[in-house]
This record gives C-alpha cells, sequence and structure tokens, in this order.
C-alpha cells in the first residue's frame, strides 16, 4: 500500500511569488491534515480536511494561505504571495482515526 | 495553555548505552500520546502510542514508553542503541472528543557515537 506522497519535496522561491504544495493521502482515508515546521520550532497543525471538508483551520497563518481538497481526494496548499518566514517543512498526514502517517514533507524556501 | 515539552534538545549516546527521551504535557484530561521518528531525508514515523490500558507500550525498533499519569510524562525509552537510530524524536499528543489535530513537541535530536 502506497504511503503519504508529497510534491514537490523542495521548492525555493522568492518573496512574493506563488507557491502550491500538493499532497496525496492513503487511499481510504478521509481525513487530511497539513502541518509546519519552521526553522527551530516545533511542528505546528495547520488545518483538518473530513473528506473535502475543512473541519477544522484554526492553524492557519493568515489569508495568504489557501488549501483545498477537490473530491476528498488529494490536497493542495497554495501560499501567495510567499514572504521569509513562510519557509519551512510542510508536512501532510492522513489517517482513518486517530493514527496519522505522515508524508516525506515539503521543504519550501522563500528567499 | 495546554503544551507539550522535550527538555532535551539534543543527546548524544554511545552505540550499546540505554536511552531515555523525555515528553511532559500539560492537559487537563490524558491526551492521546505519540511518539514519532524523522530520520535524516525520511518523513515522520510513529514509533508507538498510548490511548489506554497497560501504561507501558511497546514499539517498533526496540522502544519502549511508560505512560505515568501522576507527572503527566510520556518518556520514551530502548535498553541498546543502534547507529541507525540517530534521528530526531517527536513527542506528541491529541486531545481526542473529534480534534485529532497533533500537538508537537519540539523535538530531540538523537546523536549516537560509534
Amino acid at each position: 500500500e502506497a504511503g503519504v506522497t508529497q510534491f514537490p519535496s523542495h521548492s525555493v522561491i522568492e518573496k512574493g511569488q506563488t507557491v502550491t504544495l500538493r499532497c496525496d493521502p492513503i487511499s481510504g482515508h478521509d481525513n487530511l491534515y497539513w502541518y509546519r515546521r519552521v526553522m527551530g520550532k516545533e511542528i505546528k497543525f495547520l488545518l483538518h480536511f473530513v473528506k473535502e471538508s475543512k473541519q477544522d483551520e484554526s492553524g492557519m497563518p493568515n489569508n495568504r494561505f489557501l488549501a483545498e481538497r477537490t473530491g476528498g481526494t488529494y490536497s493542495t496548499l497554495k501560499v501567495q504571495p510567499a514572504e521569509l518566514e513562510d519557509s519551512g517543512v510542510y508536512f501532510c498526514a492522513s489517517s482513518l482515526s486517530v493514527e496519522q502517517f505522515f508524508g516525506p514533507g515539503t521543504r519550501l524556501t522563500v528567499l | 495553555a495546554q503544551s507539550v515539552t522535550q527538555p532535551d534538545i539534543h543527546i548524544t549516546v554511545s552505540e550499546g548505552a540505554s536511552l531515555e527521551l523525555r515528553c511532559n504535557y500539560s492537559y487537563g484530561a490524558t491526551p492521546y500520546l505519540f511518539w514519532y521518528v524523522q530520520s535524516p531525508g525520511q518523513g515522520l514515523q510513529l514509533l508507538l502510542k498510548y490511548f489506554s490500558g497497560d501504561t507501558l507500550v511497546q514499539g517498533i525498533k526496540g522502544f519502549e514508553a511508560e505512560f505515568k499519569r501522576s507527572q503527566s510524562s510520556f518518556n520514551l525509552r530502548k535498553p541498546s542503541v543502534h547507529w541507525s537510530d540517530a534521528a530526531e524524536y517527536f513527542c506528541a499528543v491529541v486531545l481526542g472528543a473529534g480534534s485529532y489535530q497533533l500537538t508537537f513537541g519540539k523535538g530531540t535530536k538523537l546523536s549516537v557515537i560509534p
């Protein structure tokens, strides 16, 4: 069974540009989560989808971040426009219930 | 405020030595508890979890953790460390009751001396 996949693995962009991160969850997992780890800080929750609906987006830092999960399968996280403080590793996880399975993460660098 | 504390940022042990990584949480009720590991270039892998029942839980790769309610702790242990255990370890909690987001500690980086 394939695990959670994320694309790209790395992204380097300039401040003000737009970046879209993609997450493909484990097939059949209704729950999909996004997390972020900024350098030197803890991994922090961004939001939670149940199928295509946003269950909890309390961790989204501001309105420059937009997450979607069309059709309840893969999800995208768009940052527009990117700022320097958005640099970090973005993790996606999926689950059937409590136990979450993580992808390898996307390392985003904003210059 | 609700929080997870991993007091050790970096630990170095010799191969074959025992290991204990500390984790304390600050919540009103007992949350679901997890330990994850991230090896270089890899994603987060679940080592073990505690939901209820026996307070000593066994995980993968020879790790175990003990939940101590009185101390609000969930420390991770391994009796004999292998060089391949060098990685970053994260303690995390879930409050449950419909909110399954993980709250993480800052992580402990483990270095292993041959």
